[in-house]
């Protein structure tokens, strides 16, 4: 069964500052692994997805990476901004289209 | 285009009550994914459906929840006889056939039970 753990639970910073947030899974197998955001009161909005055959993927100030075989994705966040204050959730699948598996999430506060 | 959208927004129900929640897919969407985020428990997986197939109901926490999709469009969860633990988001998700398989979330449901 795949279990994926975020650290740290949260996280806060100046604005402008580069960070990195850590999602580690147990299950190698990993097909899918996407990164959301969520904020207080809302639903998730997917970020990035990384697909098994990928190493990472960019959108804008975001990227994400994947390395199945240390069961390891990060998300970097360029430039940080106060707007990125949010919950950051990564998640993933071990077969195409089946359900996904959440983090607990990492709650940021970039401070202004 | 239009996304996931879900009702009710916000639903108070006292303990006992049976209740429907419901999740409208984007359009031509052919997987429907319910999930429930608590407290205690993060985000969990519920129940899925694909196509035509037989629903996996693998995540449903006991035989007071279940959910239908008609017309391979529209989805209902139905806990009956609710209980205070069951206050949670319900989130519903949806995604395309092929591709990359992305999940695309809706706005989510609060569940109050009093």
């Amino acid at each position: 069964k795949q279990e994926v753990t975020q650290i740290p639970a949260a996280l806060s910073v100046p604005e402008g500052e580069n960070l990195v947030l850590n999602c580690s899974f147990t299950d190698s197998a990993i097909y899918n692994l996407q990164w959301f955001r969520q904020d207080p009161g809302k639903g998730l909005t997917s970020l990035l997805l990384i697909q098994s055959s990928q190493r990472e993927q960019t959108s804008g100030r975001l990227n994400a990476s994947l390395d199945k075989s240390s069961g390891r994705s990060t998300l970097y966040i360029a430039a940080s901004q106060p707007g990125d204050s949010a919950t950051y959730l990564c998640a993933g699948n071990n077969n195409a289209g089946n359900m996904l598996t959440f983090g607990g999430g990492t709650r940021l506060m970039v401070k202004p | 285009g239009a996304g996931v959208s879900q009702s009710p927004s916000n639903k108070v129900t006292e303990k006992g009550k049976d209740v429907e929640l419901r999740c409208d897919p984007i359009s031509g969407h052919t997987a429907l994914y319910w999930y429930r985020q608590s407290l205690g428990q993060g985000l969990e997986f519920l129940i899925y459906f694909q196509g035509n197939s037989a629903p996996d109901k693998s995540g449903l926490p006991s035989d007071r929840f279940s959910a239908e999709r008609t017309g391979g469009s529209v989805s209902t969860l139905t806990i009956q006889r609710t209980q205070q633990e069951d206050s949670a988001v319900y989130l519903c998700a949806s995604r395309s056939t092929g591709g990359n398989y992305e999940q695309y979330f809706g706005p989510g449901t609060r569940l109050t039970v009093t």
